[in-house]
C-alpha cells in the first residue's frame, strides 16, 4: 500500500521559516494537499493541488511537490501556527494521509 | 455556509454494528463527493471511504481495513450521508469525520470537515 512519511516534529522560532516534508514514491506525479489540526479541533485544509491556498488561508503558507517529496513552507511563523500538520495524496480510488508533523513555535 | 454535523457515535462491543449520520446544510449532498476520515485517540488521520456525486456515478471506494465491513450511503430526501459499520473491531475506535471532497477546491482535497463523532469499540 502507498505510504507518505513526515518528520514527527519540527521546531521553529517566531518569525522564522518552517518547512515540513512529505515523502512518497513518485509523489510528484500526484496532487498533494496539506491540513493543519490544532488540539481539540477538526483539521483545516491549508494547501491543495500542491501549492494552492484555499480562501482564508494566509499567504505565509506555501507548498511545492516534485519527485518523491512534497513540502509545506510556513514563512514568518507565528505562535498561532503551532499545530499538527498532515500531508495527503490521492489517486482515482484511494486517499492516503502522511504520518503527521507537530510544529512547535519556540 | 456549508455545515456538516455527524452523529451516531457511541460505545459498541467487538463484532457489533453502528450507523453514523452526517447531516449537511448549505449543500446538496448528492452533488458532492463525500468522504469519511477517522482518527484514533492520539493518532493520525486515516481515510475510510468515499462516495462520488450522483453526476460522477455515485460509486463508492473504501480503504482496505474497512472494505467489506463498512458501507457509505446517502438519503437525498434528508440530505444526509451515512456510514454503516459492521463487524466492528477494537482498532475501529476513533473520531469519525464527515468531509466534502473538492466542494470548494478540487477533487481529492478535503475542504470542509464536520466536528466528528466518537466511536468506541470495547468489551
Amino acid at each position: 500500500s502507498y505510504e507518505l512519511t513526515q518528520p514527527p516534529s519540527v521546531s521553529v522560532s517566531p518569525g522564522q521559516t518552517a518547512s515540513i516534508t512529505c515523502s512518497g514514491d513518485k509523489l510528484g506525479d500526484k496532487y498533494a494537499s496539506w491540513y493543519r489540526q490544532k488540539p481539540g479541533q477538526s483539521p483545516v485544509l491549508v494547501i491543495y493541488q500542491d501549492s494552492k491556498r484555499p480562501s482564508g488561508i494566509p499567504e505565509r503558507f506555501s507548498g511545492s511537490n516534485s519527485g518523491n517529496t512534497a513540502t509545506l513552507t510556513i514563512s514568518g511563523t507565528q505562535a498561532m501556527d503551532e499545530a499538527d500538520y498532515y500531508c495527503q495524496a490521492w489517486d482515482s480510488r484511494t486517499y492516503v494521509f502522511g504520518t503527521g508533523t507537530t510544529v512547535t513555535v519556540l | 455556509e456549508v455545515q456538516l454535523v455527524e452523529s451516531g457515535g457511541g460505545l459498541v462491543k467487538p463484532g457489533g454494528s453502528l450507523r453514523l449520520s452526517c447531516a449537511a446544510s448549505g449543500i446538496t449532498l448528492s452533488n458532492a463527493w463525500m468522504s469519511w476520515v477517522r482518527q484514533a485517540p492520539g493518532k493520525g488521520l486515516e481515510w475510510v471511504g468515499r462516495v462520488k456525486s450522483k453526476s460522477g456515478g455515485g460509486t463508492t471506494d473504501y480503504a482496505a481495513p474497512v472494505k467489506g465491513r463498512f458501507t457509505i450511503s446517502r438519503d437525498d430526501s434528508k440530505n444526509t450521508l451515512y456510514l454503516q459499520m459492521n463487524s466492528l473491531k477494537t482498532e475501529d475506535t476513533g473520531l469519525y469525520y464527515c468531509i466534502t471532497d473538492g466542494l470548494t477546491t478540487v477533487d481529492g482535497a478535503f475542504d470542509i470537515w464536520g466536528q466528528g463523532t466518537m466511536v468506541t469499540v470495547s468489551s
